[in-house]
């Protein structure tokens, strides 16, 4: 068990460009969570999985961004026409299912973004 | 909605001493779960210690306790004997019942010097 992993751990890209990023998370998780974190600021929720199927996105999830999560494994996030204000760290974690509020995520180190 | 405040600043910690960080949390909903996340330098976020609106007693995991306050809205995270790689920011979270979604305050920076 390896842990969550994301890649890339950093990406450059210029504005109006596509972006994707992958999630690996900890094999037998059937839970996902899409988080990003601006400088100075915690993580905002983005949108969150149970197996492959995507149950709640956040408004902050425009119509520029879509994840998917084929096969209930990995995610990919990928944000379309880039804009500067997407510059964030992109977390991921995953959970196994149980009683909540308690749920334990567990984090990957992230996806840096900066948006030139 | 949910709303945390943490408005300590930075904060330098002699290393063995214990330190304490401010939570605050803001819900009209009786029911709810509140988290202390670290994040070192590395990025990413490791959970710390949970404590339940319904729990009696003060959660504690190893260094780690939690001051649970609940009718001042109040969840501060005391480290005991703190060690220099506790050096790190430390979001305090909250989550409704029957909500997917971790609420998270700002932060508050912890450098622990020898």
């Amino acid at each position: 068990d390896t842990g969550v992993s994301q890649n890339p751990r950093h990406k450059i890209t210029k504005r109006g460009q596509n972006v994707t990023f992958r999630c690996d998370p900890i094999s037998e998780h059937n839970r996902l969570y899409w988080y990003r974190q601006t400088l100075g600021q915690g993580p905002e929720f983005l949108t969150y999985f149970q197996n492959e199927a995507q149950l709640e996105k956040s408004r902050l999830l425009s119509d520029r961004f879509s994840a998917e999560r084929p096969k209930g494994s990995f995610s990919t996030l990928e944000i379309q026409r880039t804009e500067q204000g997407d510059s964030a760290m992109y977390l991921c974690a995953s959970s196994l299912q149980q009683t909540v509020p308690n749920e334990k995520l567990f984090f990957g180190s992230g996806t840096q973004l900066s948006v030139l | 909605a949910q709303k945390i405040t943490q408005t300590q600043p930075g904060m330098f910690v002699q290393e063995k001493e214990a330190v304490t960080l401010d939570c605050t949390y803001d819900t009209s909903d009786p029911s709810y779960g509140l988290f202390w996340y670290k994040q070192p330098s590395s990025g990413e976020m490791i959970f710390l210690i949970y404590q339940g609106s319904y729990d009696q007693q003060n959660a504690t995991e190893g260094r780690y306790s939690l001051n649970f306050q609940k009718a001042r809205k109040s969840a501060n995270l005391v480290i005991s004997a703190s060690q220099l790689g506790d050096s790190a920011m430390y979001f305090c979270a909250m989550r409704l019942y029957g909500n997917n979604r971790l609420a998270f305050g700002k932060g508050n920076q912890v450098v622990v010097i020898p």
